[in-house]
């Protein structure tokens, strides 16, 4: 079975600074695909980034990078030059090769951006 | 349009009644998926459409809930005498299903904010 693990309910950071945000994992798949969605208060998930198992170097996309250690099974999001914008729920999903197609997510993380 | 499309946005519904949820996913994907979102939860796979095949069910809490899909496009998921505990945000997500990899992407809407009384 697949599991997502977020192990910080809330995380409160200065506007431009960075932030990380912790994602581990549990897989027996070979061959599995990180994601990080944000959601906003609006309640739409939206796609941030995202890590194949195979992939060599870490993701990146704008100010998202994903620090990923595979041997530690650890995806953490890294925001760089936080905005108040960025404030929302952030989760963590992964999926698998095998077996259903779903996306399993973790539980998140409420970031709030301070001015 | 240009993303995925739900409606009702928010339904108020008595314990019992029945209530029908609409998706419309991205034009060309043919992939969707229906999740739900308890309050202060993350999200609970319920049903999964590829193309022609037969849906993966698993996810369904009980035989309350059904889903459709017709034409390949457009999505109905029908919660049958409601309960309270049915009561969340239902989300539903689209991918194109290019390479039938992990890493397919899934795009998703607005949700539907369901509250029964």
């Amino acid at each position: 079975a697949q599991k997502i693990t977020q192990t910080q309910p809330g995380m409160f950071v200065q506007e431009k600074e960075a932030v990380t945000l912790d994602c581990t994992y549990d897989t027996s798949d070979p061959s599995y695909g990180l994601f990080w969605y944000k959601q906003p208060s609006s309640g739409e998930m939206i796609f941030l980034i995202y890590q194949g198992s195979y992939d060599q170097q870490n993701a990146t996309e704008g100010r998202y990078s994903l620090n990923f250690q595979k041997a530690r099974k650890s995806a953490n999001l890294v925001i760089s030059a936080s905005q108040l914008g960025d404030s929302a729920m952030y989760f963590c999903a992964m999926r698998g090769r095998q077996g259903a197609q779903k996306l399993v997510f973790g539980q998140g993380t409420r970031l709030t951006i301070n001015p | 349009g240009a993303g995925v499309s739900q409606s009702p946005s928010n339904k108020v519904t008595e314990k019992g009644k029945d209530v029908e949820l609409r998706c419309d996913p991205i034009s060309g994907h043919t992939a969707l998926y229906w999740y739900r979102q308890s309050l202060g939860q993350g999200l609970e796979f319920l049903i999964y459409f590829q193309g022609n095949s037969a849906p993966d069910k698993s996810g369904l809490p009980s035989d309350r809930f059904s889903a459709e899909r017709t034409g390949g496009s457009v999505s109905t998921l029908t919660i049958q005498r409601t309960q309270q505990e049915d009561s969340a945000v239902y989300l539903c997500a689209s991918s194109s299903r290019t390479s039938g990899g992990p890493g397919e992407t899934q795009y998703f809407g607005p949700g539907t904010r369901l509250l029964v009384l």
